[in-house]
């Protein structure tokens, strides 16, 4: 599976839009890429994931460059239970997943 | 409904005890992950059932370790002769159908954290 890069931690307003990048240079055409993240003391969440187009759910929307070497993570309102640690994920399918540091998103009031 | 549960939360062994941890994953989900997550790191994957057969234990660290998941629901991760290096967060997921499927979000517990003195 393609690795992932992110920063290791980025700061956000309370109401604000939070955009997390990852680089995924090495992705190859059948792989996807998935969000999970992680709040203190619990287990991962799904958050979203995409092939090549732009996707928007109830929690985030997810947008993929053209050349699909990258790819934005935006929670459009961020609130103080939006801070966690976001995973950018690349792989074939949702299994095995092969989670990196992820980014420590922090939300300040 | 419920998600995934794990017990118990915390667990303190003595180096070279046995430990077993145990997941409830959600009901009718036929796949089941087991992961360890070390201080500061992102989980890593050990194992993985489909009911209850086990087809994937490659990231097992070593013949310590040891998973079943004999009627294809409730899962248990032994580790045996524990060393220090074993102390971390032991995850469990579910997912509803078999893995490999795209669209196959997988469901974590909160997680067993192990701490081995």
């Amino acid at each position: 599976d393609a690795k992932t890069t992110q920063p290791p931690s980025m700061d956000c307003a309370e109401g604000r839009a939070a955009n997390l990048p990852c680089n995924h240079s090495t992705i190859s055409g059948n792989e996807y890429v998935y969000w999970y993240r992680q709040i203190h003391s619990q287990g991962p969440q799904y958050i979203i994931h995409g092939l090549k187009n732009n996707e928007t759910n109830e929690m985030a929307s997810l947008i993929i460059t053209e050349d699909r070497k990258s790819s934005t993570l935006i929670l459009p309102h961020a609130t103080l239970r939006d801070t966690a640690v976001y995973y950018c994920i690349v792989g074939g399918s949702n299994y095995k997943l092969t989670f990196g540091k992820g980014t420590l998103l922090t939300v300040n009031p | 409904g419920a998600g995934v549960s794990q017990s118990p939360r915390y667990k303190v062994a003595k180096r070279g005890q046995d430990v077993a941890l145990r997941c409830d994953p959600i009901s009718g989900h036929v796949s089941l992950f087991w992961y360890q997550q070390a201080l500061g790191q992102g989980p890593e994957f050990l194992t993985y059932f489909q009911n209850e057969a086990q087809l994937d234990k490659s990231g097992l660290p070593s013949d310590r370790f040891f998973a079943e998941r004999p009627e294809g629901s409730v899962s248990t991760l032994k580790i045996q002769r524990t060393q220090q290096e074993d102390s971390a967060v032991y995850l469990c997921a579910s997912s509803q159908g078999s893995a490999g499927g795209v669209k196959e979000t997988q469901y974590f517990g909160p997680g067993t954290r192990l701490l081995v003195l």
